[in-house]
């Protein structure tokens, strides 16, 4: 069974601050890896997918980072706003294009006004 | 506007009945998806379908079935066997099943079976 850590599991921080949080993940038959948005009583949103090592995306104040020699990502909030509050989900998949995605327990985020 | 529609948005069944969770989208994606989540867990796929007519077994699909028979709809059903069906259920889809194209997921349903 693949194990995809995330971390830290919720995090509160201030409007303003600056956050970032982790995804853990085998680098074996690694593909791809997906990061996900996901606002309470809303759906899932792709923020990212990510498929070399060295990749950097970014979306306006959000970015991410790839490794995929040492299995990890790095997901970026910059100048952290109360709409940022969400659980933020990362998933990887391996094997091929045709594997399925295994998703992390997800990084909570709370962003005080 | 395109996107996923999920109905009903809360589900409630006594248990040893079948029910059946409605998923459609209006993307013109091939590629359709059933996850499950329960408390402290990250999504669980149960199914998924790469073209009409076509599913394929996920990680956890006992208890579950489904059918693609237009491309635009993706209903699975929790059966009986299913041992602890109560659950959250999203439905998701992407342009093709492979794993450099995003997935687009639905609101969801809540089941609660008791």
């Amino acid at each position: 069974i693949l194990n995809v850590e995330q971390s830290p599991q919720s995090l509160h921080v201030q409007e303003g601050d600056s956050t970032n949080f982790t995804c853990s993940f085998p680098s074996s038959n690694f593909y791809a890896l997906h990061w996900y948005r996901w606002e309470t009583a809303k759906s899932p949103e792709a923020l990212f997918v990510m498929t070399l090592n060295g990749d950097e995306k970014k979306k306006g104040r959000i970015s991410a980072t790839l490794n995929t020699k040492e299995g990890y990502s790095y997901l970026y909030i910059k100048g952290s706003q109360p709409e940022d509050s969400a659980t933020y989900l990362c998933a990887p998949n391996y094997g091929g294009s045709q594997g399925n995605l295994i998703f992390g327990k997800g990084t909570k985020l709370s962003v005080k006004p | 506007d395109g996107g996923i529609t999920q109905s009903p948005k809360y589900l409630f069944r006594k248990e040893g009945q079948n029910v059946t969770l409605s998923c459609e989208q209006n993307l013109n994606h091939d590629a359709m998806y059933w996850y499950r989540q329960d408390p402290g867990q990250g999504l669980r796929l149960i199914y998924y379908s790469q073209i009409v007519n076509d599913f394929q077994k996920g990680d956890i699909a006992e208890g579950y079935s489904v059918s693609r028979e237009k491309k635009e709809s993706f209903p699975l059903t929790v059966t009986s066997a299913q041992k602890n069906p109560t659950a959250f259920y999203l439905c998701a889809s992407s342009p093709q099943r492979t794993g450099s194209y995003e997935q687009y997921f639905g609101p969801g349903t809540r089941l609660t079976v008791t």
